[in-house]
């Protein structure tokens, strides 16, 4: 079974520094999709970023990136110039595409991140 | 674009009475549908989830029950609360080609 591991509970940053935010899977498939979900304290979830397990390069939405490291099964989220809005809960998905249409996501436990000014 | 929406926002229900959340989605077709729980600072346990109207494939076995009777219409019910039901419920959809999940604004139920 595939399982998302996030081993940081909660983390702070200053503003404007930049932080990382791991994340780590288990799968056996080749073929899978990976996000970044951000949850503010309103709980709405939003997407971040994400990225397709057949391409190399590493996904980038303005100040967010992503270090994905296929081998190592590992996937990272980098917010540069972190600013107050980024305060929330950041949760890693995996998702695997099965062939009967049904698409099953895999939410890792989050990653509190609190921005301090 | 496409919206998803949950009703209601906020409830308080007594242990031992019944339950009905909707979501809906607008402006796509054939969307899977999902129902997660999340407990208070806790991740996403995924309950439900539907591929097509009247299909639903059950995730954690409770005493929740979810329904699809039109194709962007999704319902969690309960016909007996218990205490461990509360939390906050997450209504979302995936496309056939898009996979990104888009989350609905979510309900928060409290069971006393």
């Amino acid at each position: 079974a595939q399982t998302v591991t996030q081993s940081q509970p909660e983390m702070s940053v200053q503003e404007a520094e930049t932080v990382t935010l791991s994340c780590t899977y288990d799968t056996s498939e080749s073929n899978y999709y990976l996000f970044w979900y951000k949850q503010p304290p309103s709980r709405q979830m939003i997407l971040v970023i994400r990225q397709e397990a057949y391409k190399q390069q590493n996904a980038t939405e303005n100040r967010f990136s992503v270090n994905f490291q296929k081998a190592a099964k590992s996937f990272s989220l980098k917010i540069s110039d972190s600013q107050l809005g980024d305060t929330a809960m950041y949760f890693c998905a995996f998702m695997n595409p099965s062939t009967s249409g049904t698409y099953k996501y895999i939410f890792g436990t989050g990653t509190r991140l609190k921005v301090l000014a | 674009s496409q919206t998803i929406h949950q009703w209601p926002a906020t409830l308080v229900q007594p242990v031992g009475s019944p339950l009905s959340l909707e979501c809906t989605v607008e402006g796509t077709s054939n969307p899977n549908l999902y129902w997660y729980r999340q407990a208070a600072g806790r991740g996403l346990q995924l309950l439900f989830y539907s591929v097509g109207i009247g299909q639903i494939s059950s995730e954690v076995p409770q005493n929740l029950s979810a329904s699809r009777p039109q194709d962007r219409q999704f319902i969690l019910s309960s016909k007996k609360l218990l205490l461990s039901d509360s939390g906050f419920y997450l209504c979302a959809w995936s496309g056939r080609t898009v996979h990104e999940q888009f989350f609905g604004p979510g309900t928060r139920l409290t069971v006393l």
